[in-house]
């Protein structure tokens, strides 16, 4: 019973494309929204986050996406780099302060 | 000068043994956390203490026991280990809340290997 899922387990695009990473959630009371990155053997790293309560939110290169009656919420990289190849996470923040975690999605930015 | 720090980094041991992996923070973070990365990849979480005091305790065996010394060390003991508790651990900790996303800062994560 998972109530954040990243249905894609990998993606891969050209350096200086956009990167498009998505997620889905079932739990409408989640009241703010994560994204954490992972290179290997190292732990999840903070990326951006979002409110329940704004449609997005902007970060440099980062960029991430509500929709709430879709109960979607995508994160945008423009320009890929090579660098931002890495595993991506994203949470969504329940009662208590817990972060319930997707499975991640592997991005590949390819030069 | 790590933030997260846990030991060990990876850990082999045989089933029925009794093991534990440790976890500092220097953040001067009050809460921690014990995160677990199955072989699916969803890292869930396990524990969660603060100031000493447990506050999450999801549907975890028994064999699972949490120790926290001061709010800085989160140490998660295992007895009698079985070849499904092979993962990935990951401490983490966060600050309070006063408003704003509850951001967590993890360690590098222990990996676990039972044979």
């Amino acid at each position: 019973d998972q109530q954040v899922k990243q249905n894609s387990p990998s993606l891969s695009v050209q350096e200086g494309r956009i990167s498009i990473l998505n997620c889905d959630y079932t739990n409408s009371m989640f009241d703010y929204f994560l994204w954490y990155k992972k290179y290997p053997a190292e732990g999840p790293t903070f990326l951006i986050s979002i409110s329940s309560i704004k449609d997005k939110n902007e970060d440099g290169r980062f960029t991430v996406f509500l929709n709430k009656s879709a109960k979607h919420l995508s994160l945008h990289i423009v320009p890929s780099q090579p660098g931002d190849s890495a595993v991506y996470f994203c949470a969504a923040s329940a009662q208590g302060g817990k972060l319930i975690f997707g499975q991640g999605t592997e991005l590949s930015v390819k030069p | 000068d790590t933030a997260v720090s846990q030991t060990p980094k990876y850990l082999v041991t045989q089933m029925g043994n009794d093991k534990s992996i440790k976890c500092e923070q220097n953040l001067g973070h009050d809460t921690m956390y014990w995160y677990k990365q199955d072989s699916k990849k969803f890292l869930k979480i396990m524990f969660s203490y603060n100031n000493k005091e447990l506050i999450i305790n999801e549907t975890v065996p028994n064999r699972f026991s949490p120790k926290s010394p001061d709010k800085a060390h989160l140490n998660l003991h295992i007895n009698s280990l079985e070849l499904g508790d092979s993962a990935v651990y990951f401490c983490a900790s966060s600050q309070a809340r006063g408003s704003g996303a509850n951001v967590l800062t993890f360690g590098a994560g222990s990996r676990l290997t039972v044979l």
